[in-house]
């Protein structure tokens, strides 16, 4: 199975910051990586698919890079409805698998 | 706008056997994956098990293989999940989720239902 890592697993951040989180496999994905945003009570969102891919409707702020093993999540300017949970997953191999998530929280 | 509506949970005893239903509508059910994801309660992403859009590919993780089946029924549009043996480490909700790519097994997922809690206590 392809462990997820995700770094850090929380993040205090204030509004209008940037934000940068981390995922690392434990081999390679190619680019069949994803992010989900998930607020409490709620199910995940897609944000991110195919390392980079904005999923339509998520605003501009949101960014993806990397490929192989290692990712990252950017927000470029916080807004107070993007502090949530934020879990990477890998759909190169199954099983399907996610990282443990991040947690934004705010400053 | 898609909408999977999960359903079939509840509290049930440790060893018994639910079966949680997702109706799709507003999509070709048949053209998509569709998997289930489940979530302890404050904790993180568990996938739990996919089938392809005919039906004929089921996969499974190895913490409910031999217990849990995937099935559809595609003039329904309908997901569901058998459940057996159940124990108190599949207390969770149950997400039912939908590929995003036509076609494929392995993908990502762009809609998701409300989830519904299993809750496995005696």
């Amino acid at each position: 199975d392809i462990q997820m890592t995700q770094s850090p697993s929380s993040v205090s951040a204030s509004v209008g910051d940037r934000v940068t989180i981390t995922c690392r496999a434990s081999q390679t994905t190619s680019r069949w990586l994803a992010w989900y945003q998930q607020k409490p009570g709620k199910a995940p969102k897609l944000l991110i698919y195919a390392a980079s891919t904005l999923q339509s409707g998520v605003p501009s702020r949101f960014s993806g890079s990397g490929s192989g093993t290692d990712f990252t999540l950017t927000i470029s300017s916080l807004q107070p409805e993007d502090f949530a949970t934020y879990y990477c997953q890998q759909a190169n191999s199954l099983p399907i698998t996610f990282g443990q998530g991040t947690r934004l929280e705010i400053k | 706008e898609v909408q999977l509506v999960e359903s079939g949970g509840g509290l049930v005893q440790p060893g018994g056997s639910p079966r949680l239903s997702c109706v799709a509508s507003a999509f070709t059910f048949n053209d998509y994956a569709m998997s289930w994801v489940r979530q302890v309660p404050g904790k993180g992403l568990e996938w739990v098990s996919g089938i392809s859009g005919s039906g004929g590919n089921t996969y499974y993780a190895d913490s409910v293989k031999g217990r849990f089946t995937i099935s559809r029924d595609n003039s329904k549009n309908t997901l569901y999940l058998q459940m057996n043996s159940l124990r108190g480490e599949d207390t969770a909700i149950y997400y039912c989720a939908k590929g995003l790519y036509s076609g494929y097994d392995r993908t990502p997922f762009d809609s998701w239902g409300q989830g519904t809690l299993v809750t496995v206590s005696s």
